[in-house]
């Protein structure tokens, strides 16, 4: 069973469309995150939501807008899509237990092309 | 601003060698590391930490040191195999706030 999941694994699309990517976990984690990978391979965090709630949001355009439906999902949404925004999505969870550490498990990822 | 820096993009080592993957960070408030591997198309996975309040932890063949003077921390992996070969991220958070990854190195093991 994957444990953290991502659809789709790739996606082309023209500039100026709205696209969702879907991310879920099976690890009963309390945290899920969004990162991007930027064309110079860093992986920069872009949201992280603690049991649905928003706890990170990091300088991100707000065409970008993460839904999380229950503690299982976090869901990115883009609007107005944009050539810059091409790039590799990277979902990962974590259980934040109190004293526990940080460590998160990453989905595949999601690579996205805007034409 | 990166706080997290892999300056070697690549590194080829020979099959039984040792690997050694350096990482320096910039913010003194950063408590956690760790290292991740991440293999083409797909997610990073994590390969082993270390706390603030340790210099050495070692798991197996891989054996993370923390100079927290220097803020450095390198990763070593004795002996490498072809299977190590991948992107190596390393990794740093405050208080299990968002962490900052490195840009990665890259690491040929030649057999």
């Amino acid at each position: 069973d994957t444990a953290v999941s991502q659809t789709p694994k790739y996606l082309v699309t023209q500039m100026g469309n709205d696209k969702s990517i879907k991310c879920e976990q099976n690890l009963g984690h309390d945290t899920m995150y969004w990162y991007k990978q930027d064309s110079k391979k860093f992986l920069k965090i872009m949201f992280s939501y603690n049991n649905k709630e928003l706890i990170i949001n990091e300088t991100v355009p707000n065409r970008f807008s993460p839904k999380s439906p229950d503690k299982a999902h976090l869901n990115l949404h883009i609007n107005s899509l944009e050539l810059g925004d091409s790039a590799v999505y990277f979902c990962a969870s974590s259980s934040r237990l109190a004293g526990g550490t940080d460590t998160q498990y990453f989905g595949p990822g999601t690579r996205l092309t805007v034409l | 601003d990166q706080q997290v820096k892999q300056n070697s993009p690549s590194l080829s080592v020979q099959e039984g060698r040792i690997s050694i993957l350096n990482c320096d960070y910039t913010n003194s408030m950063f408590d956690y590391f760790l290292w991740y591997k991440k293999y083409p198309a797909e997610g990073p996975t994590f390969l082993i930490s270390i706390s603030s309040i340790k210099d050495k932890n070692e798991d197996g063949r891989f054996t993370v040191f923390l100079n927290k003077s220097a803020k450095h921390l390198s990763l070593h992996i004795v002996p490498s195999q072809p299977g190590d070969s991948a992107v190596y991220f390393c990794a740093a958070t405050h208080n299990n706030n968002d962490m900052r990854f490195g840009a990665g190195t890259r690491l040929t093991v030649k057999p």
